[in-house]
């Protein structure tokens, strides 16, 4: 089955400094990519995701770029905001069961 | 704003009680997933329905954990009987088997006593 990773399990940035949050994952028949960020005490909630036919893509400050040669995806985040600390999930989806398997979370912390 | 829906959203209980939590899809989704988080086990996967269907509960401890979908608007979970290693956070998500995109309910925080 797919296995999805996330390294490190926590980041800590200067407010206004970017952010790079990596996953790597196992099946290469995996197609689908997102991540989601949980606050405190709050659902896990989807900010961004990439196909596999793509290899970038870009909403306001967050971006998630996808090498599919290297089996690996990463959230980056520009000018960064005391709102972004949250939790971050990446995630891998296989077409043929539909499932989506998580990566363990990464803590990012803000500093104002 | 179509959300997924968990009840009960806070449940206290004492070991041995059972624990019947509920979640009602958004409407036209046909794939449903109940994941269990804790701090030390991150989103853990427990159930997954495609069509009511089950297709993976290896997750799930079987001799007390039973997850159903009677109808396309509910799906439950139940805990029978509860320990105090369930106490966590209960998510039940649904989505669209050919686009994969999933949206998480508001999770239902289980404390066993």
């Amino acid at each position: 089955g797919e296995n999805v990773e996330q390294h490190p399990s926590t980041l800590s940035v200067q407010e206004g400094d970017s952010a790079v949050i990596k996953c790597t994952y196992s099946d290469s028949a995996s197609n689908y990519f997102p991540w989601y960020k949980q606050e405190l005490g709050k659902r896990p909630q989807l900010i961004i995701d990439i196909r596999s036919n793509v290899g970038e893509k870009k909403d306001q400050r967050i971006a998630v770029t996808l090498n599919k040669t290297a089996k690996h995806f990463s959230l980056h985040i520009t000018e960064t905001q005391p709102e972004d600390s949250a939790v971050y999930f990446c995630a891998a989806h296989t077409g043929a069961n539909s499932k989506l398997t998580f990566g363990k979370g990464i803590t990012l912390s803000v500093r104002p | 704003d179509a959300r997924v829906t968990q009840t009960p959203r806070d449940k206290v209980t004492e070991m041995g009680q059972e624990v019947t939590m509920r979640c009602q899809p958004i409407l036209g989704h046909n794939t449903v997933f109940w994941y269990r988080q804790t701090m030390m086990q991150g989103l853990e996967l427990l159930a997954y329905f495609r069509n009511r269907a089950p297709l993976d509960d290896s997750g799930m401890p079987k001799d007390r954990f039973s997850a159903e979908m009677p109808d396309a608007t509910l799906a439950t979970l139940k805990i029978q009987p509860s320990e105090p290693r369930d106490s966590a956070v209960y998510f039940c998500a649904s989505g669209l088997f050919a686009t994969g995109e999933l949206f998480f309910g508001e999770g239902s925080r289980l404390t066993v006593l």
